[in-house]
């Protein structure tokens, strides 16, 4: 079974802080997906990130960066210079690497990220 | 340019009324999925389909039921709500099968009186 633990339930940061949010995960598969997606108020969630298991180079893209261990089955979000934008629930989700079926996303609890003028 | 669009936005039923939601989508992608968000709360996934090929989850009540009439259009039919059923129902799409990235509609929001 697949398992996502977003341990930090809520965190209020003041704009131009830098904020990380922890993902850790648990899966017997070796083939594997891992996301990330936003929830801003208006309710839909945005895809931001996908990585898959064989590729643990870190990612940057604007102010987002991620870092993924397979050695620590984490995959941490860190928002650079924070924005009153940012605020927003965040997922961290994980798929197995079904062949021939769907993917079924496991999501994270979610984090609820407040960013302050 | 809302690529799937959830229908109403919000609505509001009494205890037992038949509810239903629809989801359309303009990419022409194989697979709509239901998900229900309670408050605070992951979204958890009710069923898909794969074209016409329907999904459900072991743990999704008998209440809950959907349909797919062609690619575009996916229905969510809750035939006695009750009040444990009062959440945000999320629609997604994704092209096909592994891992593939899922678009979200914006979500119907069931209130249950």
């Amino acid at each position: 079974a697949q398992k996502v633990t977003q341990a930090q339930t809520e965190i209020s940061v003041v704009e131009k802080e830098d904020v990380t949010l922890d993902c850790v995960y648990e899966t017997r598969d070796t083939t594997y997906y891992l996301f990330w997606y936003k929830q801003p108020p208006s309710g839909e969630l945005v895809f931001l990130i996908r990585r898959n298991s064989f590729d643990e180079q870190n990612e940057i893209s604007g102010r987002y960066s991620w870092n993924f261990q397979k050695s620590t089955s984490s995959f941490n979000f860190t928002i650079t210079a924070s924005q009153v934008v940012d605020s927003a629930v965040y997922f961290c989700a994980l798929s197995e690497a079904v062949t021939g079926a769907n993917s079924k996303l496991t999501f994270g609890k979610g984090i609820t990220l407040s960013v302050r003028p | 340019d809302a690529m799937v669009i959830q229908n109403p936005r919000y609505q509001v039923t009494q205890f037992g009324k038949p509810v239903t939601l629809s989801c359309s989508q303009t990419l022409n992608h194989n697979v709509m999925y239901w998900y229900q968000q309670k408050s605070s709360q992951a979204p958890k996934l009710l069923f898909h389909y794969y074209d016409k090929d329907f999904n459900n989850e072991a743990d999704t009540p008998d209440n809950f039921q959907s349909r797919r009439p062609n690619t575009s259009f996916c229905f969510l039919d809750i035939r006695s709500p009750g009040l444990g059923d009062a959440a945000m129902y999320l629609c997604a799409t994704s092209r096909s099968s592994g891992a593939n990235v899922l678009t979200f509609g914006a979500g119907s929001r069931l209130t249950v009186l």
